[in-house]
């Protein structure tokens, strides 16, 4: 069964380092996401992607975040410089077509800032 | 107050117990989403319904869209259903964005 990957599935780095989480979507799918939660807290929705372009976004994902589809099966979250209270999994998340379907989660990266 | 609000946030229960856990909204959806959440941290999709209910194996979700309010039946409980169940809302917005509850962490003992 198609499912979506996420690498690394944990990543260590310095505050103010810059960090790159990678996502392959499932194959077909349209819509891509990024999703992050705190330790102990519950999950929220950073960024949504379609059309090679940012669909949506939250107040979270300020200008320290970009994402990006460099090709046609990588889907990236770049942390620009990385601050303590960004640690936290990340998942990615993709779906086949409009918000009324299914979202497939990776397995997530946890990202501990030090 | 919270968008989507989950109920009990922890329970533990006996193998073979029946199981309920709610969910409540207060914004226009589109969609309701129960997710599962293991030990691990991994997501995985159960059920989407924006009407009536829907049923897989032992779990079964039911939606009231005019209470606003879902439920998540596991029928027959095992250990192996320990984890942590999530609640989601598709907004009637458009936005994709699933909004999330805090989860109900679930504990079955043998």
């Amino acid at each position: 069964e198609p499912e979506v990957t996420q690498t690394p599935s944990h990543q260590v780095t310095q505050m103010g380092q810059e960090v790159i989480l990678r996502c392959v979507p499932i194959s077909n799918h349209l819509y891509f996401y990024w999703y992050r939660q705190i330790l102990g807290q519950k999950v929220e929705f950073l960024v949504s992607f379609y059309n090679n372009e940012i669909s949506e976004k939250s107040e979270i994902f300020d200008d320290q975040f970009s994402v990006e589809r460099p090709d046609g099966s990588n889907f990236t979250l770049k942390i620009r410089s990385t601050k303590l209270e960004d640690s936290a999994m990340y998942f990615c998340a993709s779906s086949e077509r409009t918000n009324q379907e299914t979202q497939y989660f990776g397995p997530g990266t946890r990202l501990l800032v030090l | 107050k919270n968008e989507v609000e989950q109920s009990p946030q922890n329970l533990t229960a006996q193998e073979g117990e029946f199981i309920t856990i709610n969910c409540s909204y207060s914004v226009g959806i589109s969609a309701l989403h129960w997710l599962q959440q293991h030990p691990g941290g991994g997501i995985v999709s159960l059920f989407m319904l924006s009407s009536g209910k829907k049923k897989h194996g032992r779990l079964i979700a039911t939606i009231n869209i005019q209470e606003k309010h879902s439920s998540l039946h596991i029928t027959a409980s095992h250990p192996r259903d320990s984890a942590v169940y999530i609640c989601a809302a598709s907004r009637d917005t458009g936005r994709r964005a699933l909004t999330f509850g805090s989860g109900t962490r679930l504990q079955v003992q043998p």
